[in-house]
């Protein structure tokens, strides 16, 4: 199985700062898609945002960036501005042509937003 | 927009019953997928199926059995439930097409007493 780790198993950030959340991958495929994922608390899991492995150009989606590292397999998830609602649990997934459908999940990173 | 129904957000149960949880999807998804959520460990993928009467085991199927009947619908049996068991079940699905987005479910907290 593919091995996606979150080292930060809670964080937290106070209201309108900037957070940032860290995935590392192992894999030794050369295209491969890599996701955000967000939990908020007793609701429904949502994606936040996606990136393509043979793309360089960075993802983005309003707030939400991400800065992908390619060559030190590194996928961490910026967070500006940050809202009370952003409060959650934040899931990194893995997935590629040859996991089949599967994806690959972290172990998540709790974050606080405090007003 | 995407609608993944899981028939229960709560379930209590005792040891030994057989427990069904289902889950339909609105979108025409061809990847229909069950997982288990623990603290601290994350999701962990029990079944998925990529076809109607389609199944693949994932990493913890032991204990757990599937049925898809038709495409809409997935659901997760457990033959024999056990207090190990006791957990967080999100189901999700996906268009088949690789680097497509999965869309999931509210989630099912099943306890086993």
């Amino acid at each position: 199985a593919q091995t996606v780790t979150q080292s930060q198993p809670e964080m937290s950030v106070q209201e309108a700062e900037t957070v940032t959340l860290s995935c590392t991958y192992d894999t030794s495929e050369s295209n491969y898609y890599l996701f955000w994922y967000k939990q908020p608390p007793s609701r429904q899991m949502i994606l936040v945002i996606r990136q393509e492995a043979y793309k360089q150009q960075n993802a983005t989606e309003n707030r939400f960036s991400v800065n992908f590292q390619k060559a030190a397999k590194s996928f961490s998830l910026k967070i500006s501005d940050s809202q009370l609602g952003d409060t959650a649990m934040y899931f990194c997934a893995y997935h590629t042509t040859n996991t089949g459908n599967q994806f690959y999940f972290g172990t998540g990173t709790s974050l606080t937003v405090i007003p | 927009d995407v609608k993944v129904t899981q028939s229960s957000r709560y379930l209590v149960k005792r040891t030994g019953e057989k427990v069904f949880l289902e889950c339909v999807q609105d979108m025409d998804h061809e990847n229909m997928f069950w997982y288990r959520q623990d603290p601290g460990l994350g999701l962990r993928l029990i079944y998925f199926s990529y076809d109607v009467k389609m199944k693949e085991k994932g990493d913890i199927p032991e204990g757990y059995s599937v049925s898809r009947e038709k495409k809409e619908r997935f659901s997760l049996i457990l033959e024999s439930a056990s207090t190990n068991q006791t957990s967080m079940y999100l189901c999700a699905s996906s268009f088949l097409e690789v680097g497509q987005p999965q869309h999931f479910g509210d989630g099912t907290r099943l306890s086993i007493l």
